[in-house]
């Protein structure tokens, strides 16, 4: 099993729409995940970090944690055209000095 | 914000050469870089960790003696892929751990490279 899941799209919504982004992990032991951005041949870019189980907000975007089903999850409010682009979740190994390990990430296009 | 540099931005080679590629931390100090590989439509890939002052640390399947890396000072990172083939063509990325704030880490530009 790998340890961090995310279904790679793609997902096309219209502009305006709520997007949700997911990924699964199989390590119970993991203490916080990440949400990066990337635009097509640039550098991936953090988005987001959380702790711990709940939501975090910032802006349109918000992350969600659930550790009782291993579960994270990114929602974006009133997309919009510039937020197409690959996101992807990342967690960082415990006892690996914090290497991260990513999703596959998931190809998001947001139509006018 | 940090910003951290790569160079060459992309470069074109033929096969059996060597090729260089820096990781700049700009504003910050990194004495822990990560070397990414990414092949298209495809995720991220983690290939090495370096250490300012030590050898870096690969990832199984990677060869270290092809993926040459050296972490010369605390902004800046090299990774030398030798004798480079076509199989090797691929968009590398470093990420760069803030050495004060360990969980701040940030993504070069990336290189992209293609072998001929």
């Amino acid at each position: 099993q790998k340890e961090v899941e995310q279904d790679p799209g793609p997902l096309s919504v219209p502009e305006g729409a709520i997007v949700s982004l997911n990924c699964t992990y199989s390590n119970s032991a993991f203490q916080y995940f990440m949400w990066y951005r990337q635009y097509s041949r640039k550098g991936p870019e953090l988005l987001m970090y959380t702790y711990s189980s709940g939501n975090k907000e910032d802006g349109r975007f918000t992350a969600q944690v659930d550790k009782s089903s291993k579960y994270i999850s990114l929602f974006i409010r009133d997309s919009q055209p510039s937020d197409s682009a690959t996101y992807l979740c990342a967690i960082p190994l415990t006892g690996g000095g914090n290497k991260l390990t990513f999703g596959t990430g998931t190809q998001l296009k947001v139509e006018l | 914000g940090a910003v951290v540099s790569q160079h060459p931005s992309w470069v074109i080679c033929k096969s059996g050469t060597s090729v260089k590629i820096e990781c700049r931390s700009l504003d910050f100090q990194a004495t822990t870089m990560f070397w990414y590989r990414q092949f298209p439509k495809q995720s991220l890939m983690l290939m090495a960790t370096s250490n300012e002052g030590s050898k870096a640390t690969y990832e199984q399947g990677v060869e270290k003696d092809k993926f040459l890396i050296n972490h010369a000072s605390l902004t800046l990172s090299t990774l030398t892929v030798t004798s480079a083939h076509p199989e090797d063509s691929s968009f590398y990325i470093c990420l760069s751990r803030d050495t004060t704030y360990q969980e701040t880490q940030y993504f070069g530009p990336g290189t992209r490279l293609l072998v001929l």
